[in-house]
């Protein structure tokens, strides 16, 4: 049974329009929300991240908008570009896993695609 | 800054051979190491989790005496693939926590992944 979920395995944006890539969690114990970033045969890059006691947290063109009561977080990118085509990752984890250093319950990530 | 490394970045092998994966955080120490292994379209799945000088903790499903881990030092783990099979075959990524307290956060650091072939 899959924790953390992105329903939508790929995504597909023009350049400088927003992206909105979406992510579902079960476990009502997570409190601790990352997106990554991930290219193809690399390791994911670490994008922002938001505790539970937060709904919202904005990096440059990055923002997590956290909705508790529906296990919901959401990832924007604006104005998408090019060169963030990859797939990205939703993460959760809890205090009680050790938190952002413990177990990450990861997503099966959504492929996005920004065209020119 | 929070560089990990991965080596090698890919390697195919015989199957029943043993093949060894090395994992270095760079420019900081790392008390705790993890094991990811990624199949095509699949999420990362934590393997196993190390702590330096103990033994790691194993995933429910991993077998421990098939992927060996070691973690010597606060910068170095290795995960070992022993008797290699063709179902071995996947993306294998290690992550390092890096000591708490220190900008931006306490997050993991990935490495960039090896490919492990089993033929």
């Amino acid at each position: 049974d899959q924790q953390v979920k992105q329903n939508s395995p790929s995504l597909s944006v023009q350049e400088g329009r927003i992206s909105i890539l979406n992510c579902d969690y079960t476990n009502s114990m997570f409190d601790y929300f990352l997106w990554y970033k991930k290219y193809p045969a690399e390791g994911p890059t670490f994008l922002i991240s938001i505790s539970s006691i937060k709904d919202k947290n904005e990096d440059g063109r990055f923002t997590v908008f956290l909705n508790k009561s529906a296990k919901h977080l959401s990832l924007h990118i604006v104005p998408s570009q090019p060169g963030d085509s990859a797939v990205y990752f939703c993460a959760a984890s809890s205090a009680i896993y050790g938190g952002s250093q413990g177990n990450l319950i990861f997503g099966k990530g959504t492929k996005l695609s920004v065209k020119p | 800054g929070a560089v990990v490394s991965q080596h090698p970045s890919w390697v195919i092998c015989k199957s029943g051979t043993s093949v060894k994966i090395e994992c270095r955080s760079l420019d900081f120490q790392a008390t705790t190491m993890f094991w990811y292994r990624q199949f095509p379209k699949q999420s990362l799945m934590l393997m196993a989790t190390s702590n330096e000088g103990s033994k790691a903790t194993y995933e429910q499903g991993v077998e421990k005496d098939k992927f060996l881990i070691n973690h010597a030092s606060l910068t170095l783990s290795t995960l070992t693939v022993t008797s290699a099979h063709p179902e071995d075959s996947s993306f294998y990524i290690c992550s390092a926590g890096r000591l708490a307290g220190g900008p931006p956060n306490n997050e993991q650091f990935f490495g960039p992944g090896t490919r492990l072939t089993v033929l």
